[in-house]
C-alpha cells in the first residue's frame, strides 16, 4: 500500500520564525511530487510540482526540496507571518495509474502575531 | 480565467438518499479528479476523468458513481447514503498531456452532510 507521511502533524509558531517540514513518500516509481497549501474557508493552492532529484524550488518565502533516491521533501518557511498559517499538503502522484494522487495528511501551521 | 466552480457547496441528505454533486473545470482542462475529504483521513481519492473515460477508480464502494460530459463537465453520484458519507468533496482539474499529472486546481468542495 503507497503511503505518504507527513511531520509534524501540527506546528504552531511566532511571526518571524522560520520553520520546516518533511514529505515521505515511496522512492520507487516516482515521477513527481505536488505541494499545495489549504487555507481554511478555501480550496487547496499548488505550490509546487517538483520533479527532479536534488531539485529545489522557491516562492517568495516558501522553499521546498527533493530527494527521490530516499523518498523525502522538505518545506521551509522563512520569516513565517500570520497569513502563512493554513495546512500544507504533499501528494504522490501513483506511476501509471493516471491522475491519482495519494496525498499525506496534512501539516497545520499556525503562525501567531 | 474562471476557477473550478462546484455544485451544490453545502447539502443536507438522510440516509438512504442519493445525491449529485456537479464540478465545472477550468476552460481547456480534460481532467477532472474527485477527492473525499473526513476528519483524520485526509484526502480520499474517488475517481477521475479524461475525456470522458475513467482513468482510474480508488478504493470505494461502488455506491460512489460519476461522469464526465463532453464539456468536460463531471458529475459524481453517491446512491443509499450513510451516515460516515458525510463529507467534504473536492473535484480538481488539471492540463494533462498523455500519463503526466500537472498540479491539480481545487474548487472550493461540497460539504454534505447525511443525517
Amino acid at each position: 500500500i503507497l503511503n505518504v507521511e507527513q511531520s509534524p502533524q501540527s506546528l504552531h509558531v511566532q511571526e518571524g520564525d522560520s520553520t520546516n517540514f518533511t514529505c515521505s513518500f515511496p522512492s520507487s516509481n516516482f515521477y513527481a511530487l505536488h505541494w499545495y497549501r489549504w487555507e481554511t474557508a478555501k480550496s487547496p493552492e499548488a505550490l509546487f510540482v517538483m520533479t527532479l532529484n536534488g531539485d529545489e524550488k522557491k516562492k517568495g518565502r516558501i522553499s521546498a526540496t527533493l530527494n527521490t533516491k530516499e523518498g523525502y521533501s522538505y518545506l521551509y518557511i522563512k520569516g513565517s507571518q500570520p497569513e502563512d498559517s493554513a495546512t500544507y499538503l504533499c501528494a504522490f502522484p501513483v506511476y501509471n495509474q493516471g491522475g491519482k494522487l495519494i496525498f499525506g495528511q496534512g501539516t497545520e501551521l499556525s503562525v501567531k502575531p | 480565467k474562471a476557477g473550478v466552480t462546484q455544485t451544490p457547496r453545502y447539502l443536507i441528505k438522510t440516509r438512504g438518499q442519493q445525491v449529485t454533486l456537479s464540478c465545472s473545470p477550468i476552460s481547456g482542462h480534460r481532467s477532472v479528479s474527485w477527492y473525499q475529504q473526513t476528519p483524520g483521513q485526509g484526502l480520499q481519492f474517488l475517481f477521475e476523468y479524461f475525456s470522458e473515460t475513467q482513468r482510474n477508480k480508488g478504493n470505494f464502494p461502488g455506491r460512489f458513481s460519476g461522469r464526465q460530459f463532453s464539456n468536460s463537465r463531471s458529475e459524481m453520484n453517491v446512491s443509499t447514503l450513510e451516515l460516515g458519507d458525510s463529507a467534504l468533496y473536492l473535484c480538481a482539474s488539471s492540463f494533462r498531456t498523455g500519463t503526466n499529472t500537472g498540479e491539480l486546481f481545487f474548487g472550493e468542495g461540497s460539504r454534505l452532510t447525511v443525517l
